[in-house]
């Protein structure tokens, strides 16, 4: 029940492209999503999160969407740059578990120039 | 601002061996975690704590211990290393909010690589 599903496990798109990354949850408790940027020999960096009281949110090129009824949620990164090239991790909370996250297992993007 | 940091960067342990790996961050955050990295398993929850003198374990606690005697350090301790427990350990630190909620105010340190051999 405290799991968070991710996919792809690996992405590879061109630039300019969107890559849309893919999460699913089971604990309907869970009521914060948020998602995270890792590059390489670094730690995870908040990139953009949600609350399941909306069904999008937009951060620049970062676009959450969220569909409560099907317990899942997706990234959608807009015109694709080669620096957009990471690992991306989806995360839920919720109130009874405090501020402890449970991570989806992570996707490499790799934004081809 | 530091920021979180993290000490060592890389460590290389023989099984049985104890070590401990600091953490620290400048921002006077209530609330700080450790998790472990493993490829394919994302970030899992060691321990965290809710402010200083408070602990409390996460989903894989075993063979860790930690202790929090002032806002800013929470160092994590492996009692006797095994080889299971080559990971990339992260800390992490944020405001506490209590039942208002998470907060989007996570920070993670840069981590530590360690090797159990």
């Amino acid at each position: 029940q405290q799991q968070v599903k991710q996919s792809p496990q690996s992405l590879i798109v061109q630039k300019g492209g969107i890559p849309i990354i893919n999460c699913a949850y089971e604990n309907t408790a869970f009521d914060y999503f948020p998602w995270y940027q890792q590059f390489p020999g670094k730690g995870p960096a908040l990139l953009i999160a949600i609350r399941p009281d909306v069904s999008e949110k937009k951060e620049g090129r970062f676009t959450i969407s969220f569909n409560k009824s099907a317990k899942q949620f997706s990234l959608h990164i807009m015109d694709s740059q080669p620096g957009d090239s990471a690992t991306y991790f989806c995360a839920a909370s919720m109130l009874d578990y405090g501020q402890n996250f449970v991570f989806g297992p992570g996707t490499r993007l790799s934004v081809l120039p | 601002n530091a920021g979180v940091t993290q000490t060592p960067k890389f460590q290389v342990l023989k099984t049985g061996q104890s070590m401990t790996l600091q953490c620290a961050q400048d921002m006077n955050h209530e609330y700080m975690s450790w998790y472990r990295q493993d490829p394919g398993m994302g970030l899992r929850l060691i321990h965290y704590s809710v402010g200083a003198g408070i602990t409390d374990q996460g989903e894989v606690p075993n063979g860790y211990n930690v202790s929090r005697s002032t806002t800013e350090d929470f160092p994590l301790r492996l009692l006797s290393a095994a080889p299971s427990q080559t990971s990339v350990y992260f800390c992490a630190s944020s405001y506490f909010q209590g039942l208002a909620g998470p907060t989007d105010t996570q920070y993670f340190g840069p981590g530590t690589r360690l090797t159990v051999l």
